[in-house]
């Protein structure tokens, strides 16, 4: 297994697009989170997936945002109407839960939006 | 709301010295996880520590969760360049959702 992976690793836009991200998760793993990380800070939290039920979602993401994760495998995040304020790391974590519940991400989408 | 705040925020070393880093909130956690993060890449899970007052210790590295489960440390021995990094610390809010903190951005020099 080669771990999380996430595409694209760079996204430019110009203000007003319309981006999707890509997250495959490690296979057997049944959880899957996005975060969002500016510069400086630490990742945060925007939602939760247990196989394909989006269980929580943040109430900081607007309306723009919207992710799915059909059949339970891969998941997307789609930004609408991109705005500069979406600049950001987009990251995606999976895991198996248990007590624990070890998180592993991937390397992460950069987006700039123009 | 639950919040983590790490101190300090940037810190400077010479390789060979120790230090230590903090995670704290006025709030309980079931548990907290470390993660280093190094540029261009995701996080790392280091440890995650689940009873109050427990110690753990990964090499050179030594994490202590408070009694009352609501901070932290994590303390670096004889730090090396290659621990040069972003420690996060993080911790469970609710069911599902995970909080970070804030982050200590360490750079170790040869």
């Amino acid at each position: 297994d080669t771990g999380v992976s996430q595409d694209p690793r760079h996204k430019i836009t110009k203000r007003g697009q319309n981006v999707t991200f890509r997250c495959d998760p490690i296979s057997e793993h049944n959880r899957l989170y996005w975060y969002r990380q500016t510069l400086g800070q630490g990742p945060e939290f925007l939602t939760y997936f247990q196989n394909e039920a989006q269980l929580e979602k943040s109430r900081l993401l607007s309306d723009r945002f919207s992710a799915e994760r059909p059949k339970g495998s891969f998941s997307t995040l789609e930004i609408q109407r991109t705005e500069q304020g979406d600049s950001a790391m987009y990251l995606c974590a999976s895991s198996f839960g248990g007590a624990k519940n070890i998180q592993y991400f991937g390397a992460g989408t950069r987006l700039s939006v123009l | 709301t639950q919040l983590l705040e790490q101190s300090p925020q940037f810190l400077s070393i010479q390789e060979g010295e120790n230090l230590t880093v903090y995670c704290n909130s006025s709030s309980v956690f079931s548990s907290l996880q470390w993660y280093r993060q190094e540029p261009g890449e995701g996080p790392v899970l280091l440890v995650t520590v689940v009873t109050g007052g427990e110690v753990k210790k990964l090499k050179r590295l030594t994490f202590q969760f408070g009694d009352a489960r609501k901070d932290s440390s994590l303390h670096i021995t004889a730090a090396q360049p290659g621990d040069t990094g972003l420690y996060l610390c993080a911790g469970p809010s609710g069911t599902y959702k995970y909080i970070f903190g804030t982050g200590t951005r360490l750079k170790v020099l040869a």
